[in-house]
């Protein structure tokens, strides 16, 4: 029943590489694409989000890219920094009921120094 | 406060007994949400309302209610407690979808 499926369930980078996780969805009511970062005891945090209408969207160190005919999208945290360890979450928005968000399963990122 | 607050932090909980976990928000969001975070299954929501005086069920809503009497608090309601809600419940607030916030969460373990 989970909307929205995440990969890989853990990854290691080393300090300076590029981190890639990848999530694909089925429901074309899904309007909007965020990723959160949480920290362990921690609720999770916005870290970068993207809309269907645009294919890109890069803040610093971090890029969303988006495939809609697909149902696809990635997150890609360039330059991995060991402060980057955390578990990503990617989601979607189902407007179809009450905005709320539908999550993957999670990625544990590990940098190692 | 500025955000959202929940209460308890962590609660041990024997099974059986009633609990109510709430939740507060400052920031006058519309909406609300109860997630619960496992290992491996990420978070799944509960309920969720989009104003005040509405609610909805979620993916996993078994187990739980709610209520909206106001903008600002959001309760969820454990009635009778069982093992497999132990898990780590969060709490969220958005206005229309827009500028999700999340509480600290909530850690509960039913024994």
């Amino acid at each position: 029943q989970q909307q929205v499926k995440q990969s890989p369930q853990s990854l290691i980078v080393q300090k300076g590489g590029i981190s890639i996780i990848n999530c694909a969805y089925e429901n074309t009511a899904f309007d909007y694409f965020p990723w959160y970062q949480q920290f362990p005891g921690k609720g999770p945090a916005l870290l970068i989000a993207i809309r269907p209408d645009v294919s890109e969207k890069k803040e610093g160190r971090f890029t969303i890219s988006f495939n809609k005919s697909a149902k696809q999208f990635s997150l890609h945290i360039m330059d991995s920094q060991p402060g980057d360890s955390a578990t990503y979450f990617c989601a979607a928005r189902d407007s179809n009921s009450g905005y709320a968000l539908n999550f993957g399963k999670g990625t544990s990122l590990l940098v190692t120094p | 406060i500025a955000g959202i607050t929940q209460a308890p932090t962590s609660q041990i909980l024997a099974a059986g007994r009633r609990m109510t976990l709430r939740c507060t928000q400052d920031m006058r969001h519309n909406a609300m949400y109860w997630y619960r975070q496992d290992l491996g299954l990420g978070l799944r929501l509960i309920h969720y309302s989009n104003t005040a005086g509405t609610t909805g069920k979620g993916e996993v809503p078994d187990g739980y209610s709610v209520s909206r009497a106001n903008t600002d608090d959001f309760p969820l309601t454990l009635a009778s407690a069982v093992p497999s809600q132990t898990s780590v419940y969060f709490c969220a607030s958005s206005d229309s979808g827009i500028g999700y916030t999340f509480g600290s969460g909530t850690r509960l373990t039913v024994v």
